[in-house]
């Protein structure tokens, strides 16, 4: 069964230390990848995809194949970056969210 | 970019009587839009996928009958809680995919709270 695990239901760090949000998948066959976050009051939004393999805001995620995981990673924290964040695999547009993780990060 | 808007952003209906929301792609067309249910502090559970011009494709689990899926057009797809009871009080969330998007990215609405009294 297609499953998404985000193990932290909340992270909480201080501006400037280094951040990583774990997702690990289980999916048949080679799923797209995705990060999505959704900001307080606001709708949900793409952060970034592996396909493309760019940095938004900072964040860079990892795909290791081999331990099916798309950790989610940032070097220095900001305040702006306390929202809630989705890793969403899936193939075809359809998309398979996890239970996503709250990031909060203190001044 | 791409935006998604969402009719109504919030409705209170009585127990029984039906609730049609709708989701509109603004600025893209959609062939693909999908309809998901967020309960409070949960994920987002995928309900089922709305096809422009064809029967929606439903989630195990979700009843085509009470959550009808109508996508008439290349931008407005719309749900209908039919019957609607207290238990089917949530959050609705649509999204759409860019039909030239070769990234299959989804574009979210900014959802639809239902309570059923």
């Amino acid at each position: 069964a297609q499953r998404v695990t985000q193990p932290e239901k909340l992270l909480s760090v201080f501006k400037g230390a280094p951040v990583e949000l774990k997702c690990n998948y289980s999916y048949s066959g080679s799923p797209e990848l995705f990060w999505y976050v959704q900001y307080s009051r606001q709708r949900l939004q793409l952060l970034l995809r592996h396909i493309s393999r760019e940095s938004i805001k900072g964040f860079t995620a990892d795909l290791n194949k081999g331990e099916t995981s798309f950790h989610l990673k940032k070097p220095f924290a900001q305040e702006e970056d306390s929202a809630m964040y989705y890793c969403a695999p899936g193939n075809t547009g359809k998309l398979i969210f996890g239970q996503g993780t709250t990031l909060q990060v203190k001044p | 970019g791409a935006v998604v808007s969402q009719h109504p952003s919030w409705v209170i209906c009585k127990s029984g009587t039906s609730v049609k929301i709708e989701c509109r792609s603004l600025d893209f067309q959609a062939t693909t839009m999908f309809w998901y249910r967020q309960f409070p502090k949960q994920s987002l559970m995928l309900m089922a996928t709305s096809n422009e011009g064809s029967k929606a494709t439903y989630e195990q689990g979700v009843e085509k009958d009470k959550f009808l899926i109508n996508h008439a057009s290349l931008t407005l797809s719309t749900l209908t809680v039919t019957s609607a009871h207290p238990e089917d009080s949530s959050f609705y969330i649509c999204s759409a995919r860019d039909s030239t998007d070769p990234y299959n990215e989804q574009f979210f609405g900014p959802g639809t709270r239902l309570t059923v009294l």
